[in-house]
Formats: structure tokens, sequence, C-alpha cells
């Protein structure tokens, strides 16, 4: 298996803009995680997904942040509007158990000016 | 739900030398510990993990223990080499109802040659 694939790798964009980041997770994991890295906050946890369905969206900052699994092999992560207070790395992980077993994806770096 | 704490942030010791992270964790249900390395630029993976019913794992030059009473969790790693530099991030899966991943905020480890 290629492991949990992320894309794009790098994405500059100008604030007001809509970005959308996607995830292929490994085939057979139900579930799917985003996290988004900083410095300040570390690993923090946006969303994650179980056999496609939202199961805990606590961690989305705010509105402007939507993540959809339209089925079990993608997941996009969507900002719009973006704010340069975004701007971190992006990580999707996924696994067969949501206790263990994570495998992360390598990161998408966002970046908004 | 579960809160993982990490110490320290930062730490460097000289190459050859012994490295202690440590973890606390708060759901006193939390059943599985897992450690992730995060190499600069690259996504985390998984180093070693430990289930509640086990109080050390060992895998060659790194260890874990685990204090389930204290709720605190420690990582060891002997003969530390230049490879060893890295982010290394703690996690806890909680109890029912709690069960996904809760990751610590990191220990930048730097080894000094």
């Amino acid at each position: 298996d290629a492991g949990v694939i992320q894309s794009p790798r790098h994405e500059v964009t100008e604030m007001g803009q809509e970005v959308t980041l996607r995830c292929k997770p490994i085939s057979g994991h139900d579930y799917l995680f985003w996290y988004r890295q900083t410095m300040m906050r570390g690993l923090e946890l946006l969303i994650y997904f179980n056999n496609n369905v939202p199961i805990d969206d606590s961690g989305m900052p705010e509105d402007r942040f939507s993540a959809k699994m339209p089925n079990a092999s993608f997941s996009t992560l969507k900002i719009q509007p973006s704010e340069p207070r975004d701007s971190a790395v992006y990580f999707c992980a996924s696994s067969e158990d949501r206790r263990y077993g994570y495998t992360f994806g390598s990161g998408t770096r966002l970046t908004v000016v | 739900g579960e809160n993982v704490e990490q110490h320290p942030s930062t730490l460097s010791v000289q190459e050859g030398d012994s490295a202690v992270i440590k973890c606390t964790y708060s759901d006193s249900a939390s059943n599985y510990f897992p450690w992730y390395k995060q190499e600069l630029g690259k996504r985390p993976q998984l180093i070693i993990d430990i289930r509640s019913n086990v109080g050390e794992k060992k895998d060659q030059r790194i260890a874990v223990t685990l204090n389930k009473t204290a709720k605190h969790f420690s990582l060891h790693i002997t003969e530390t080499q230049p490879e060893d530099s890295a982010v290394y991030f703690c996690a806890a899966s909680g109890g029912f109802g709690n069960e996904k991943l809760t990751f610590g905020t990191g220990t930048r480890l730097t080894i000094i040659p």
C-alpha cells in the first residue's frame, strides 16, 4: 500500500481565497482524521470520520472550515475564505481503529498571504 | 475529554547519553499510549507503543514505561545518536466515549555531536 496520500504538498494562496486539501486513506482503514500542526498548538484534531460519516468535528475552528468524505477512498478539507492565521501544516491520518494504529500522510503546508 | 501534558518542550543531550521525555494523562480509563517521532519536514511516525496491561516495553535503544497509578508514561532513548534528533509526541487513547488519540504538545530533541 502507498500509505496515506495527501495533496497538494504545498499550497500558497492569498487571503480570502478558497483552499481545498485532499486525502486518500489506506485501503481498509475505516477511520480518517484531519489534524492541524502549528508551533504554538502542536497537533490539533480538527475532525474525524468513521465509515465516511463525520463523528467528531468539535476541533473545527470555525464555519470557514468544512470537511467531507464522499467515499471510503477520498476526503477533503476546505477553508473558505482563507486567512493568514490558517497557515499551518495539515495532516490527514487513517486507521483501522480509532484507538490505535494511526498512519499519517506527508501533510500539506499551507501558507496564506 | 482526555488531556495529555508533555515535558520538556525542548531537550538537548550529548551524543551517547540518554534522553527521557515524560507525559501525564487525565483519563484514568486510558489504555493505549503510543509515541510518534517526527523528523524535520516529515510526517509523524509511530516508534513504540504500550498498552495498559504492561508496565514497560523495549525495542532496541528505546523503551516506554507506564505508571497507571500516577497516570504518567515516559519515553527513554539510550545511547543517543544524531539521527534521534526530531520532535517526539506522546499520545493517549481515552476510555469509553473518548477512545480517539489525544496528543501531547511535543518535545524537540537535539542530539549534540
